[in-house]
């Protein structure tokens, strides 16, 4: 069973630009959450999504937004970048088919430097 | 509000002996998840153990056991017989179990040093 892929691994920006990542889950899991880890921050919860609806936000500004399409596959996009959105994304799918026991599965990550 | 702390920035252990990685947390829900994942220089986090707030007995998961003192909410991990494999940086997360949705808070992790 393949693993949760993310494309692209590695990505260089400059400011002011979009950019658009992407999450394929693990075959059949219907949940899919994004990460943002930085060297100071850690990892910081931007949002998950189930079956195409998003459920739960942290606290980041509206230039990040994120769907989920019918096949459970996830983007994120961040506009208008800033410096400071230099960090490694990770993306996590679970099942869902319970509420705790589920475990959460993480990509590789996209590492997006801005610059 | 959820917190989740890991109060040892940096660890280090001898090869063959075990360690423990500390983790505090703090929750208003009755009912929650606890996590631990592992992080090599490689970025990918990987799933080591999973504790609910409900369970008796402590989890354990090979060399991985939790160790889970609910009147402290403290789930500290415990590595025993570390190998040099196991040098990374160690989250614990949890995750509440009753309200809607699969959002999971982190700490600021553990640097785990095992030395030969």
């Amino acid at each position: 069973k393949a693993g949760v892929t993310q494309t692209p691994r590695y990505l260089i920006k400059t400011r002011g630009q979009q950019v658009t990542l992407s999450c394929s889950p693990i075959s059949g899991h219907r949940s899919v959450s994004w990460y943002q880890q930085t060297p100071g921050q850690g990892l910081q919860f931007l949002f998950e999504y189930f079956s195409e609806t998003q459920r739960n936000k942290g606290n980041f500004p509206g230039r990040f937004s994120g769907r989920q399409f019918s096949n459970s596959r996830s983007e994120m996009n961040v506009s208008t970048l800033e410096l400071g959105d230099s960090a490694l994304y990770l993306c996590a799918s679970l099942l869902g088919a319970s509420q705790g026991t589920d475990t959460q599965y993480f990509g590789p990550g996209t590492r997006l430097t801005v610059l | 509000a959820q917190k989740i702390t890991q109060t040892q920035p940096g660890m280090f252990v001898q090869e063959k002996e075990a360690v423990t990685l500390d983790c505090t947390y703090d929750t208003s829900d009755p009912s929650y998840g606890l996590f631990w994942y592992k992080q090599p220089s490689s970025g990918e986090m990987i799933f080591l153990i999973y504790q609910g707030s409900y369970d008796q007995q402590n989890a354990t998961e090979g060399r991985y056991s939790l160790n889970f003192q609910k009147a402290r909410k403290s789930a500290n991990l415990v590595i025993s017989a570390s190998q040099l494999g196991d040098s990374a940086m160690y989250f614990c997360a949890m995750r509440p179990l009753l309200t809607g949705g699969f959002k999971t808070i982190f700490g600021a992790g553990t640097r785990l040093f095992v030395k030969a």
